[in-house]
């Protein structure tokens, strides 16, 4: 079984410009998350969605960000503009049954 | 509201001794509680997890942990370290049952093994 697959690996970009990050969860995953976790601190979730709704996305600077999940399979996460304190890892990741996630790899973005 | 919180950042022992993670949370519902390892430049992996049942629960790598109410704890432990093991762990608490559950991570632990 295929795991959650994310791209790219490694971004860097200057502040102010934009960014896109893509992820693929596990085949008929139905729930969906995005975490951001900035160094040295655990993952903070930053969007959930269920098959193509959102459920919670209390943590998401909306003004900046933003996610969707078209047709209920891949995401993507923008950012627009970047700042210097978005640097940090974008964890994806992809659940069946609600409680046990599965992790894909992140995108690891530099803003400088 | 719920938190995490995981006791030293870095914890050092050497190649077979005793290893012990901390963490304690708070929720004023029953937990799900959950042990993840990442390895440098890499996602999480799920070592274990404690939903309902028996209090000690076993994971993957020989690692295990036990879910004390009493003491809202859920330390990881493993009896004899080996290099491989060198990580940051990270203990996470999700809220009430349904299937839309939220992680709450801790900030982590760094293990380092020495030899």
């Amino acid at each position: 079984e295929a795991g959650v697959a994310q791209s790219p690996r490694y971004k860097i970009i200057e502040k102010r410009q934009s960014v896109a990050f893509w992820c693929n969860p596990i085949s008929g995953h139905a729930t969906l998350y995005w975490y951001q976790q900035i160094l040295g601190q655990g993952p903070k979730l930053l969007i959930q969605f269920q098959n193509n709704g959102v459920v919670d996305d209390s943590q998401l600077p909306k003004d900046r960000f933003s996610a969707e999940r078209l047709k209920g399979v891949d995401s993507t996460l923008k950012i627009q503009p970047a700042k210097l304190e978005d640097s940090a890892v974008y964890l994806c990741a992809s659940s069946a049954q609600g409680y046990e996630q599965y992790f894909g790899p992140g995108t690891r973005l530099t803003v400088t | 509201a719920q938190s995490v919180t995981q006791l030293g950042s870095h914890v050092s022992v050497s190649e077979g001794a005793l290893v012990l993670l901390r963490c304690n949370y708070s929720s004023s519902v029953p937990p799900y509680l959950f042990w993840y390892v990442q390895y440098p430049n890499q996602g999480l992996q799920l070592l274990l997890k404690y939903t309902t049942g028996a209090t000690l629960v076993k994971g993957i790598n020989g690692f295990e942990a036990e879910f004390k109410k009493s003491e809202t704890s859920f330390h990881l432990t493993k009896p004899s370290a080996h290099m491989s093991d060198a990580a940051e762990y990270f203990c996470a608490v999700i809220l009430g049952v349904s299937n839309t559950g939220k992680l709450i991570f801790g900030q982590g632990t760094t293990l380092q093994v020495k030899p």
